[in-house]
């Protein structure tokens, strides 16, 4: 039962242009919602969050939007750059837990 | 080395053996936590720690599995008698405070043959 789910495996998107990764979750006990990235043979990196709280956070090339009622979170990166070429996975944080619970990611690919 | 650390890096395992998985958070993190990642799948939590607390173990998958911090530093991620279904990479993650941004090892990519 995937509580965190991430629809898309892969996608390509042209240098410069907006790169779109979406996720949808059922548990709406969730609270946090967070974005990571990740490079081949290397751990997780936090990319950016959102608080249920509010329906978007922006940070630089970054932005997440979160739509409650759709329980769906989106990563916007504009522009993309060739670096930006990962996988990213969408995670989740129950209320009152620490724990994250990971979508299965999408694998970025920016074309110079 | 201010990142988390993990060893060893990759480690073959026979079914059946027993294995031990290190992690050395970052120094001062109050919080650890282990996640279990199969191949083409999301980090799945496993444990969590605070100090030497181990707070919620509710992601192990059997009892095979243990892990411990006992001075509420680096921790170590026992399994024993290693099943084909226990190849994963195993990622430690730590942060500063409970509710902190989680900082993640390289991982320890476990094959059991």
């Amino acid at each position: 039962d995937q509580q965190v789910k991430q629809n898309s495996p892969s996608l390509s998107v042209q240098e410069g242009r907006i790169s779109i990764l979406n996720c949808d979750y059922t548990n709406s006990m969730f609270d946090y919602f967070l974005w990571y990235k990740k490079y081949p043979a290397e751990g997780p990196t936090f990319l950016i969050s959102i608080s249920s709280i509010k329906d978007k956070n922006e940070d630089g090339r970054f932005t997440v939007f979160l739509n409650k009622s759709a329980k769906h979170l989106s990563l916007h990166i504009v522009p993309s750059q060739p670096g930006d070429s990962a996988v990213y996975f969408c995670a989740a944080s129950p209320e009152g837990s620490y724990k994250l619970i990971f979508g299965s990611g999408t694998r970025l690919l920016v074309r110079p | 080395g201010a990142g988390v650390s993990q060893s060893p890096r990759y480690k073959v395992a026979k079914r059946g053996q027993d294995v031990a998985l290190r992690c050395d958070p970052i120094s001062g993190h109050v919080s650890l936590f282990w996640y279990q990642q199969a191949l083409g799948q999301g980090p799945e939590f496993l444990t969590y720690f605070q100090n030497e607390a181990q707070l919620d173990k509710s992601g192990l998958p059997s009892d095979r599995f243990f892990a411990e911090r006992p001075e509420g530093s680096v921790s170590t991620l026992k399994i024993q008698r290693t099943q084909q279904e226990d190849s994963a990479v195993y990622l430690c993650a730590s942060s500063l405070n409970p509710g902190g941004e989680q900082y993640f090892g390289p991982g320890t990519r476990l094959t059991v043959t």
